[in-house]
């Protein structure tokens, strides 16, 4: 069947380390790859989308990579802060405005 | 510019009751969506519009119907509650690209929590 995979245990970090969390999924083929933060009680807001064709892609302290071999995405933040606790979505565009979330893994960056 | 906005944020229904969540976007965008979250899953598609007057099922249309009459307004309508549909509900918007398909990034807006006794 059709999966994405994010870590469902916390991912708990001091703060100014690098936070990784990783996306893995089986059976597609997705022309992209997005991720989205969302904070308790709030929607998902849009942070980083990389495409098929892209290995890397970086904004400010984010940086996400795709490897369409593996079938995985990594996400990093760096230099983290308190104010980056959240859960971050990992989510596929499968084609056909199709769009497949993942649960998301919470992180928690400790003062 | 409010964005995607949803009323209400919190909803207590019987089984059996029917109600209309709402969900407006001030974006202009051509595509709106309604998922669910439930805890330990992802947000699951319940329905879409690629536009005023055309509708489609997602993953999880049973027991919900739609309708857009306009390019603002996409409200998502239970017919009969169940606990089943104790959830909450987002509603989403994205733009369209210089060649018509849509565009990259959603829009959420700040969710329903619905319950259903």
């Amino acid at each position: 069947s059709q999966k994405i995979e994010q870590n469902s245990e916390a991912l708990n970090i001091q703060e100014g380390k690098t936070a990784t969390l990783t996306c893995n999924y089986t059976n597609y083929s997705p022309a992209y790859l997005q991720w989205y933060r969302q904070d308790p009680g709030r929607g998902p807001v849009f942070l980083l989308l990389i495409r098929e064709n892209e290995k890397e892609k970086r904004k400010e302290r984010l940086k996400v990579t795709f490897d369409t071999t593996l079938k995985q995405s990594l996400f990093h933040i760096t230099a983290s802060q308190p104010a980056d606790s959240a859960t971050y979505l990992c989510a596929l565009y499968t084609g056909g405005f199709k769009t497949i979330f993942g649960a998301g893994t919470r992180l928690f960056v400790k003062a | 510019n409010a964005g995607v906005t949803q009323t209400p944020k919190f909803q207590v229904l019987k089984t059996g009751q029917s109600m209309t969540l709402q969900c407006a976007q001030d974006m202009n965008h051509e595509y709106m969506s309604w998922y669910r979250q439930d805890p330990g899953m992802g947000l699951r598609l319940i329905h879409y519009s690629v536009g005023a007057g055309i509708t489609d099922q997602g993953e999880v249309p049973n027991g919900y119907n739609v309708s857009r009459s306009t390019t603002e307004d996409f409200p998502l309508r239970l017919l009969s509650a169940a606990p089943s549909q104790t959830s909450v509900y987002f509603c989403a918007s994205q733009g369209a690209t210089g060649t018509g398909g849509a565009n990259y990034e959603q829009y959420f807006g700040p969710g329903t929590r619905l319950t259903v006794t």
